[in-house]
């Protein structure tokens, strides 16, 4: 079955500094791919997502691109900020028009320091 | 614009009592909707999911149950809990074939 790999942390940055959090996920064909955030005691909030190969979603300084060659959707950030503090949610919804659900992967804690 | 609500927002109960935790969507109309449940430590597990009234499609087998009596109404029930239903329950929506699930604040149930 669809599965998401993310690395779980939690992950400690400085103010500033370049953030990577990778993804790769197994699936059949070309599913849709998400990056969720989550800030403590709320729900999910959608962060960015692609839904096809080479395509590249931003939202907030934030950009993943859909890697079809390397199974990979990785989330990156150029200067993080004490307020990007959140656990972060790689997931995928598979091809095709059914209402499935989505596969998460266990997200990553992002822990970010003045 | 569409919003999702869902009440309560924090529940204590006892082993073995009932449950009912209710999720409610403005804004659209025959909406996609989900129930995931997010225990400590670990992902979101897709438990239940309706395309319409009365519709419910099980992921996982337990002691919980789903119910839509009205289009933009999902329901999530126990007869009795269990000390392991405890957890974060998350009701998502999204809307005809599109992919992208939208997510309400979520019901912390503790079960002691």
């Amino acid at each position: 079955g669809d599965s998401v790999t993310q690395m779980e942390g939690p992950v400690t940055l400085s103010e500033e500094a370049f953030l990577t959090i990778n993804c790769t996920y197994t699936a059949t064909g070309y599913p849709s791919l998400f990056w969720y955030v989550q800030y403590p005691g709320e729900g999910l909030q959608l962060l960015l997502k692609a839904t096809k190969a080479d395509d590249k979603g931003s939202n907030k300084g934030f950009e993943a691109t859909y890697r079809k060659e390397t199974t990979s959707f990785h989330l990156e950030k150029g200067s993080v900020q004490v307020s990007d503090s959140a656990v972060y949610f790689c997931a995928l919804s598979p091809p095709g028009g059914g209402a499935d659900g989505l596969t998460f992967g266990k997200g990553t804690h992002l822990i970010i320091q003045p | 614009s569409q919003t999702i609500h869902q009440w309560p927002a924090t529940l204590v109960q006892p082993v073995g009592s009932p449950l009912s935790l209710e999720c409610t969507v403005e804004g659209t109309s025959n909406p996609n909707l989900y129930w995931y449940r997010q225990a400590a430590g670990r992902g979101l597990q897709l438990l239940f999911y309706s395309v319409g009234i009365g519709q419910i499609s099980s992921e996982v087998p337990q002691n919980l149950s789903a119910s839509r009596p009205q289009d933009r109404q999902f329901i999530l029930s126990s007869k009795k809990l269990l000390l392991s239903d405890s957890g974060f329950y998350l009701c998502a929506w999204s809307s005809g074939g599109a992919k992208t699930q939208y997510f309400g604040p979520g019901t912390r149930l503790l079960v002691l």
